[in-house]
């Protein structure tokens, strides 16, 4: 598979539930993002890793959990989440430290029940 | 702090019109990089055109071309010839040579009616 891939597609859970998303890249990159998007609202983004260290975390709150096991991995581990967390979770890769694009994964659609 | 404005919230044309969407920043930097990405419906958002400040030759993409206007912080894209494979939501960002960080903004929704 190429690119940036994302599963699941879409994920509905429950406001106890524990579940987590999964991003990979196959495009040889080493900086990786997390991103929120919701309907009429700018991407925000959430976390950065650069190299498989955390460089940003946009004061996102502690029920979402990033892991980066490797380059071209990266997770987003979901608990006790609120229905306002209900969004498009979109991953993507770049090379690190360079002014160029950003290649996008397909997101994730979760709801929050 | 760097913030992106797109004041259409939605546009519509005919297929074959040459549409233009509008993007405003606000930056004290002077070294910066803009990008115009787009995400089709149901689909990955991909890059369409980018521009580094630096560079006043406006950036062009086969039917995609900028209009990039430094000192009014202005940087809007023109779709030529439009095509019903243009209907997405289309995103501006701008990107910091400090962080490489893309700060974006709330898009346009583009429809192309054949």
């Amino acid at each position: 598979e190429t690119g940036v891939t994302q599963t699941p597609r879409h994920l509905v859970m429950g406001m106890t539930n524990k579940k987590s998303l999964k991003c990979e890249q196959h495009l040889g990159h080493n900086a990786m993002y997390w991103y929120k998007q919701s309907a009429k609202k700018p991407l925000e983004l959430m976390f950065v890793y650069n190299f498989k260290e955390q460089t940003e975390n946009n004061s996102v709150p502690s029920r979402f959990s990033p892991e980066c096991p490797n380059s071209s991995h990266l997770f987003l581990h979901l608990h006790t989440l609120q229905p306002e967390d209900s969004a498009l979770y979109l991953c993507a890769s770049s090379l690190a430290g360079s002014p160029y694009e950003q290649y996008f994964g397909p997101g994730t659609r979760l709801t929050v029940t | 702090a760097q913030t992106v404005t797109q004041s259409q919230p939605e546009m519509s044309v005919q297929e074959a019109e040459t549409v233009t969407l509008s993007c405003t920043y606000d930056t004290s930097e002077n070294n910066y990089y803009l990008f115009w990405y787009k995400q089709p419906p149901s689909r990955q958002m991909i890059l369409v055109i980018r521009q580094e400040a630096y560079k006043q030759q406006n950036a062009t993409e086969n039917r995609f071309s900028v209009n990039f206007q430094k000192a009014a912080k202005s940087f809007s894209l023109k779709i030529s010839d439009s095509q019903l494979g243009d209907t997405a939501m289309y995103f501006c960002a701008f990107m910091k040579q400090s962080n490489y960080q893309l700060i974006w903004g709330a898009g346009t929704k583009l429809i192309i009616k054949p």
